[in-house]
């Protein structure tokens, strides 16, 4: 079973400030890396799809990048703003039929006002 | 992208009972994926719910504890039998994207058993 470590666990910020996080990754024998944005009481909304070595992927004051040489992605939040405030999920996709995700525990900030 | 409702949306059960959950989507999909999270740790898959065949279940979880329907292309329901306090969890469905790159999930049923 392939283990995905997120990290911190959780992280608190004030509003403003720029974070990031950490996905790591065993193995790159993957299809493709997601990011999820998940906050409580809604649905996990897809933030970023990566494939290749190098990927870096913006949108808005959230962007990532993906190395699979040394089994890393990392989520970059600029000028973090309360609404903000979420668990952020990494999986790890393997493609085919079934759709499998391997998902990391996910890493929850919580931006202050 | 897909629209994805479950219901209940929350519950608190006691033991030793089942709850179905359902999930419902805005487009006809081929395969639907239930997932479950338990406290503190990562969203696991349990099942694949094919339309017109049996749900694959994923190692550690079997049918009877988990008996899956899906009767047509946008529906299916999760149930969650004889339950205990373990089973206390968030429970989600998903459907791939067009082009399976990404998955779109609903909102999750928080179920509590006591």
């Amino acid at each position: 079973i392939l283990n995905v470590e997120q990290s911190p666990q959780s992280l608190h910020v004030q509003e403003g400030d720029s974070t990031n996080f950490t996905c790591s990754f065993p193995s790159s024998n993957f299809y493709a890396l997601h990011w999820y944005r998940w906050e409580t009481a809604k649905s996990p909304e897809a933030l970023f799809v990566m494939t290749l070595n190098g990927d870096e992927k913006k949108k808005g004051r959230i962007s990532a990048t993906l190395n699979t040489k040394e089994g890393y992605s990392y989520l970059y939040i600029k000028g973090s703003q309360p609404e903000d405030s979420a668990t952020y999920l990494c999986a790890l996709y393997y493609g085919g039929s079934q759709g499998n995700l391997i998902f990391g525990k996910g890493t929850k900030l919580s931006v202050k006002p | 992208s897909a629209v994805i409702s479950q219901k209940p949306s929350r519950d608190i059960c006691q033991r030793g009972t089942s709850l179905t959950i359902q999930c419902q989507v805005d487009s006809q999909v081929t395969m639907m994926f239930w997932y479950r999270q338990q406290p503190g740790q990562s969203l696991t898959l349990i099942a694949t719910a094919n339309q017109g065949s049996e749900a694959t279940y994923e190692s550690g979880f079997v049918i009877d504890k988990f008996p899956i329907s899906r009767p047509n292309l946008t529906f299916s329901t999760l149930t969650v039998s004889n339950m205990s306090p373990e089973d206390s969890s968030i429970y989600l469905c998903s459907v791939n994207g067009r082009n399976q790159e990404t998955q779109y999930f609903g909102p999750g049923t928080r179920l509590l058993v006591l």
